[in-house]
């Protein structure tokens, strides 16, 4: 089915262990975002891609990194996880940017929790 | 320093009559302001949008409007349905060619009551 999807949906990790999030996209959209949502901030934009093999930093880019070899995929590393980076996280793409309505298509998110 | 604010964490409203929420921001550069509505372990998805050129953008029972001059916005949806229950987002940029920052309110969670 066309969409985006993302794994894994839960996950439980040590302090100080790697973990990689999936992101993947049907749409051929040129544009991939990685937010993540804590009680009482909204979302905050981790980084973004504007097409394969161009990434930026968003508004909360330490600690994390990510790649985008190909247009469908979007992976998001932790190298070293820390508790603070206990949040949900989510996905999302876009054909343009922002496009002419603003719209943002979601993964069903990715609830990261660190020990 | 939240540029987007949602004061009211929760709202609850009976089906059928209006409800209403609200946004505040700071940025004068915002441009361009969106709502997305969030059910529980699903993703947002857009519900919508309005430039800073209108005061007012309409799509069926949802309408925004935007008072620049007070830098607010507010979501009224008439009548409110249960399937309205969900957290609603607000969110703002400068430009839709902005580098893609939106910048996102903390959100409201919509409660509609039988």
């Amino acid at each position: 089915d066309a969409g985006i999807t993302q794994s894994p949906r839960y996950k439980i990790t040590e302090t100080g262990r790697q973990v990689t999030l999936m992101c993947h996209q049907t749409w051929s959209h040129s544009y991939m975002f990685w937010y993540r949502q804590d009680l009482g901030h909204g979302l905050r934009l981790i980084y973004y891609s504007a097409a394969a093999d161009i990434t930026d930093k968003g508004e909360v880019p330490d600690g994390y990194v990510v790649s985008r070899s190909k247009t469908e995929n979007f992976p998001l590393t932790l190298e070293s996880a820390t508790r603070s980076q206990t949040s949900v996280y989510f996905c999302a793409s876009s054909e343009l940017g922002l496009t002419n309505t603003g719209e943002l298509f979601f993964g069903e998110g990715s609830r990261l929790t660190v020990l | 320093d939240q540029q987007v604010k949602q004061n009211s964490p929760s709202l609850s409203v009976q089906e059928g009559r209006i409800s209403i929420l609200n946004c505040d921001y700071t940025n004068s550069m915002f441009d361009y302001f969106l709502w997305y509505k969030k059910y529980p372990a699903e993703g947002p998805t857009f519900l919508i949008s309005i430039s800073s050129i209108k005061d007012k953008n309409e799509d069926g029972r949802f309408t925004v409007f935007l008072n620049k001059s007070a830098k607010h916005l507010s979501l009224h949806i008439v009548p409110s349905q249960p399937g309205d229950s969900a957290v609603y987002f607000c969110a703002a940029s400068e430009g839709l060619d902005s580098n893609y920052q939106l910048i996102w309110g903390a959100g409201t969670k919509l409660i509609i009551k039988p």
